[in-house]
């Protein structure tokens, strides 16, 4: 089975601090993705990576930044919070058959 | 780029009923349309999808139907059960599974299973 494990559950953090949130697959993917959860808007694509050191852009990558070092480590990176970044963020590693999702981290930026 | 559009947002059904979500998409290249499950507090989690050389799949109590002219695909849960309360995203990609350019998606619909 699938395992994607991201580092928090629950991240309270400070306007303009640095935030680094971290996910690790198992099973060797190549594409792994950041997705960002609010409610009436979905699930929103923020980066994506398809191989070590590569990322492309998603939908929303405004004040985010990712890191991309090693196969099943993907992390991203809100430079300095603000608090409109307040919000569920996805990782997620993709097998030819589905998009496996962690278990989410939800950020509070006060 | 792609744009998924889902309705409705909110879905109330009575158990034993059935249940229909609709999405549309925009970009005539998406090839793949997955469909997934989050309940409350979980991750989401693929339930069913279908490639466009296919219009219809069925699993058991659900089904996926596709219309490649009109760009829309509709998700359909017969004799619905109290386990079906969910919210439930529709997507489309240009790829399979998730690609290597990830899936958009629709905004959801909370599907309430009313006892």
């Amino acid at each position: 089975d699938v395992k994607v494990t991201q580092s928090s559950r629950y991240l309270v953090k400070r306007t303009g601090e640095k935030v680094f949130l971290e996910c690790v697959q198992d099973m060797d993917h190549e594409n792994m993705f950041w997705y960002r959860q609010d409610p009436g808007l979905g699930l929103r694509l923020i980066y994506f990576s398809y191989d070590v050191k590569m990322k492309e852009k998603g939908d929303i990558p405004e004040g985010y930044s990712v890191s991309r070092e090693k196969k099943e480590r993907f992390s991203l990176i809100l430079e300095s919070a603000s608090t409109n970044q307040t919000s569920m963020y996805l990782c997620a590693s993709s097998s030819y058959r589905a998009l496996h999702f962690g278990n989410g981290t939800r950020l509070t930026v006060t | 780029g792609e744009n998924v559009e889902q309705h409705p947002s909110t879905l109330s059904v009575q158990e034993g009923d059935s249940a229909v979500i609709k999405c549309t998409y925009s970009d005539s290249a998406s090839n793949y349309f997955p469909w997934y499950k989050q309940e409350l507090g979980k991750r989401p989690q693929l339930i069913i999808d279908i490639r466009s050389n296919v219009g219809e799949k069925k699993d058991q109590r659900i089904a996926v139907t596709l219309n490649k002219t009109a760009k829309h695909f509709s998700l359909h849960i017969t004799e619905t059960q109290p386990e079906d309360s969910a919210v439930y995203f529709c997507a489309a990609s240009r790829g399979s599974g998730g690609g290597a350019d990830g899936l958009t998606f629709g905004k959801g619909t909370h599907l309430i299973i009313q006892p």
